[in-house]
């Protein structure tokens, strides 16, 4: 099984329709991560969670909305989905080690088309 | 927010040629990362580096931070289909901060 799960893994809705994405880690790690890839655009930030009681936005993050409901879940909700939300999600998680540079896992993306 | 390039966006090689992509920047970064994505699948982390003027090499994979810390490049020898997949960098600006990914490299390499 993937240290990274994401649900679901494809998703077509329509514009205005609330969509939830779910992740789960079984890495033991803090740190968890929504970036949303687009093509030829890399990844972008949309928001992050360094343990369960924080919550950042991240590049991007207006229309959309977090949870951290335990340390190894981190769900991703749009309320009111939009065509331009179309995109290719990917959860990732690290570990606040100390380290200066930390190693992002990644789940193996949610396919999201809003018609 | 900094611009960051990767080049060339596509690449189409013969299997045992060699090739070179590279990470530019106009900002400095305290560290670099290069992850390799392929179809279907999450990014997976091939290497980081921190000292400008660092070479790593990986197999037949060689990383190069620049001096000073603006860019990167990504040479691979004796390409294989295995090699096929999109190539991105990942630079951090300070510690603690989150990483900001360019655009990629989509890499195919035909047998």
């Amino acid at each position: 099984d993937a240290d990274v799960t994401q649900t679901p893994r494809n998703r077509i809705t329509k514009t205005g329709k609330r969509i939830m994405l779910e992740c789960s880690q079984t890495k033991g790690h803090d740190r968890m991560y929504w970036y949303r890839q687009d093509p030829g655009l890399g990844l972008q930030l949309i928001y992050y969670s360094f343990d369960v009681k924080d919550i950042n936005k991240g590049e991007i993050s207006d229309g959309y909305s977090v949870s951290r409901q335990a340390q190894a879940k981190f769900s991703l909700s749009l309320e009111s989905a939009i065509p331009n939300q179309t995109a290719l999600y990917f959860c990732a998680t690290s570990e606040s080690s100390g380290r200066a540079v930390e190693e992002l896992f990644f789940g193996e993306g949610s396919r999201l088309t809003v018609l | 927010t900094q611009l960051l390039e990767q080049s060339p966006q596509f690449l189409s090689i013969q299997e045992g040629e060699n090739l070179t992509v590279y990470c530019n920047s106009s900002s400095v970064f305290s560290s670099l990362q290069w992850y390799r994505q392929e179809p279907g699948e999450g990014p997976v982390l091939l290497v980081t580096v921190v000292t400008g003027g660092e070479v790593k090499k990986l197999k037949r994979l060689t990383f190069q931070f620049g001096d000073a810390r603006k860019d990167s490049s990504l040479h691979i020898t004796a390409a294989q289909p295995g090699d096929t997949g999109l190539y991105l960098c990942a630079p951090q600006k300070g510690y603690g901060q989150n990483f900001v990914f360019g655009p990629g490299t989509r890499l195919s390499v035909l047998p």
